[in-house]
């Protein structure tokens, strides 16, 4: 069965410090894979998005995310982080209509 | 601009009573989608359509109903047979190449 993992599901880290989320798949074909961000009580925004080629992939804000067949793996990394980047993390990989979501993981940013 | 629009932000409404969200898009997306997002649950699919006057269920449809009369518009109405509606509604269009999804900013339902 489809379905996407995010292990932490609470993270803190201080600013200015590195950022890795962890996002594993589990899909039939290779899929999309995308990374969303929610602030409080808001929609979700598309950080960056993996369809094919370079498995390293560059997205707004700062973000990155690599792609590593072998370990069905789609981590999420930011080389410094800003007070502003504290919110809901989303993984989500699909192909057609089959979407599937994490359930999140939440990042907390120490001054 | 282009993008999705919700209407309210926030809704609230007595135990057995029905209610529409709405949803409207500007993007010229074939696809649109309802999520519900509860505490911890990340998102789970209530329904979704890629053609107008078509529309498929998704994991969690029992309770809700929606329709598609025109392109821009995928209302969703969740009834009294909802268990538990109190949530926050997410509104989602893509095109049908990329499927990259775009949200809208969301509805959050209070029932009582």
């Amino acid at each position: 069965a489809q379905s996407v993992t995010q292990p932490d599901i609470h993270i803190t880290v201080s600013e200015g410090a590195s950022l890795e989320l962890r996002c594993n798949y589990s899909y039939g074909a290779t899929p999309y894979l995308f990374w969303y961000v929610q602030s409080p009580g808001q929609g979700l925004q598309l950080l960056l998005k993996y369809f094919s080629g370079d498995t390293l992939v560059q997205g707004i804000k700062g973000f990155e995310a690599e792609f590593k067949r072998s370990q069905s793996s789609f981590n999420l990394r930011k080389p410094s982080v800003h007070w502003s980047d504290a919110a809901e993390y989303f993984c989500a990989v699909g192909r057609g209509n089959q979407f599937y979501f994490g359930t999140g993981t939440s990042l907390t940013v120490i001054p | 601009d282009g993008g999705i629009t919700q209407s309210p932000k926030y809704l609230f409404r007595k135990e057995g009573q029905n209610v529409t969200l709405s949803c409207e898009q500007n993007l010229n997306h074939d696809a649109m989608y309802w999520y519900r997002q509860d505490p911890g649950q990340g998102l789970r699919l209530i329904y979704y359509s890629q053609i107008v006057n078509d529309f498929q269920k998704g994991d969690i449809a029992e309770g809700y109903s929606v329709s598609r009369e025109k392109k821009e518009s995928f209302p969703l109405t969740v009834t009294s047979a909802q268990k538990n509606p109190t949530a926050f509604y997410l509104c989602a269009s893509s095109n049908l190449i990329s499927y990259e999804q775009y949200f809208g900013p969301g509805t959050r339902l209070t029932v009582t």
